[in-house]
């Protein structure tokens, strides 16, 4: 089973341009995610997807931050314009979603290798 | 914001010693879970405990939760030098399906 595919792996810009990131979850996984992880922190969530519904957008900067995942597959999160304190690691993760709605039910998310942005 | 805050923040031992690292959280779970993070790497799934749980094993990897002190430990027993990672709790709280993850723990095994 092929894991979660990011594309590009690293990207260096000027602050002030655009970059977008593209994620191809697993096959079957219906809840995709963007986290996004800043040196020696754990990953924060950005966007949550079940199929091609945003769920929860809550920490999304919207004035510059945008996101899509037009067929419920593959995803693509852009920055524009990108800022000095938008240089991170960009993550994104997949999970088949809930087992039922029950007290039980867990959430494994599996996760890509990660885009590593730069901004200069 | 971050839920859950691990302790130590870094930890540095000889192979063959065991690991052991802690992690609080603040509001009620569903679950929780630990990830490992080679550098450079994405994030590894190791193990979930539900919150009706107290103990749970995998191989060398032996986790603890504590509903009451709102607190999980991770062991890892025999440790190698490729258990060099960072390890990250994650926590699932009930009636969302989004993971809140603390800041990790750096550990290092040194042959």
């Amino acid at each position: 089973e092929a894991g979660v595919v990011q594309s590009p792996r690293y990207k260096i810009i000027e602050k002030k341009q655009p970059v977008a990131f593209w994620c191809n979850p697993i096959s079957g996984h219906n809840t995709l995610y963007w986290y996004r992880q800043n040196l020696g922190q754990g990953p924060e969530l950005l966007i949550r997807y079940e199929n091609e519904e945003a769920v929860d957008d809550s920490q999304l900067p919207k004035d510059r931050f945008s996101a899509e995942r037009l067929k419920g597959v593959d995803s693509t999160l852009k920055i524009q314009p990108a800022e000095l304190g938008d240089s991170a690691v960009y993550l994104c993760a997949s999970s088949r979603g809930y087992q039922g709605k029950s007290l039980f039910s867990y959430n494994e998310q599996f996760f890509g290798p990660g885009t590593r942005l730069t901004v200069l | 914001s971050q839920q859950g805050e691990e302790d130590p923040q870094a930890l540095s031992i000889q192979e063959g010693e065991n690991a052991t690292m802690n992690c609080s959280y603040k509001t009620s779970i569903n679950n929780l879970q630990w990830y490992r993070q080679n550098s450079g790497r994405g994030l590894v799934h190791l193990i979930l405990i539900r919150s009706n749980e107290r103990e749970k094993h995998s191989g060398r990897l032996r986790v603890t939760l504590d509903t009451s002190k709102k607190s999980s430990s991770l062991l890892i027993t025999a440790s190698r030098a490729a258990d060099t990672a960072s390890y990250f709790c994650a926590t699932d709280a009930r009636g969302y399906s989004t993971l809140t993850f603390g800041k990790g723990t750096m550990l290092l095994v040194s042959p």
